[in-house]
């Protein structure tokens, strides 16, 4: 079965540090992993996504997160916080290989940025 | 172009009331999911549906029903909610499931039943 672990549930940096949020995975198949951010009362949106190609995967707003598979981990980073990243962020597989589109989402990071 | 919307965004029912939640896309998506969440649970899969016509149980589908009659529709019925269904509830939808094509979210509807 699929499941993904966020290690932290609140995260708080100063605005210009960077941001590391950590998520581990287990996965009977080759994982498809994202990234998806929510701000306050708003909808999830993409960030990035990792399906097989490149193990560095680059997204929007200047974050990226590496597949490191001997791991199983997919952290998210990004070199300089801004306030506007504030906002809760869910690690999210993909449910096993058949095209249902079924994701398992993690319990979310609060990101706090202080200025 | 909309995207994902949601009707209605907020709701307050009492207990044993029913409830009719509307997704609507207008980016002639084939695949479409309800979703719940809870503080501290991520969000967890109800139902969904992989084309008109067609609805499947996700995680949590106890005491809601879904129906997909148009492709641009998904909705989302609680026939006698409980206070255990108080959550928020997202829509959304995508081209298909592989993960070439995202997932596309609605703002959510917040739901509370007394």
């Amino acid at each position: 079965a699929q499941s993904v672990t966020q290690l932290d549930s609140h995260v708080s940096v100063s605005e210009g540090t960077p941001v590391l949020l950590r998520c581990n995975y287990s996965s009977s198949y080759s994982p498809s992993l994202f990234w998806y951010v929510q701000h306050p009362n708003k909808g999830l949106q993409l960030l990035l996504k990792y399906t097989s190609a490149a193990t560095l995967v680059k997204g929007i707003n200047g974050f990226e997160a590496e597949f490191k598979k001997s791991e199983t981990s997919f952290h998210l980073t990004k070199p300089s916080a801004h306030m506007s990243d504030a906002a809760e962020y869910f690690c999210v597989v993909r449910s096993g290989p058949s095209n249902t589109g079924k994701l398992i989402f993690g319990q979310g990071t609060t990101l706090q940025v202080k200025p | 172009n909309a995207g994902v919307t949601q009707t209605p965004k907020f709701r307050v029912l009492k207990t044993g009331q029913s409830m009719t939640l509307l997704c609507a896309q207008d980016m002639n998506h084939e695949y479409m999911y309800w979703y719940r969440q809870d503080p501290g649970m991520g969000l967890r899969l109800i139902h969904y549906s992989v084309g008109e016509g067609t609805t499947a149980k996700g995680e949590v589908p106890d005491g809601y029903n879904v129906s997909r009659l148009k492709k641009q529709n998904f909705l989302l019925g609680l026939e006698s909610a409980a206070p255990s269904q108080t959550s928020v509830y997202f829509c959304a939808s995508s081209l298909d499931g592989t993960p070439t094509y995202e997932q596309y979210f609605g703002p959510g509807t917040r739901l509370t039943v007394t």
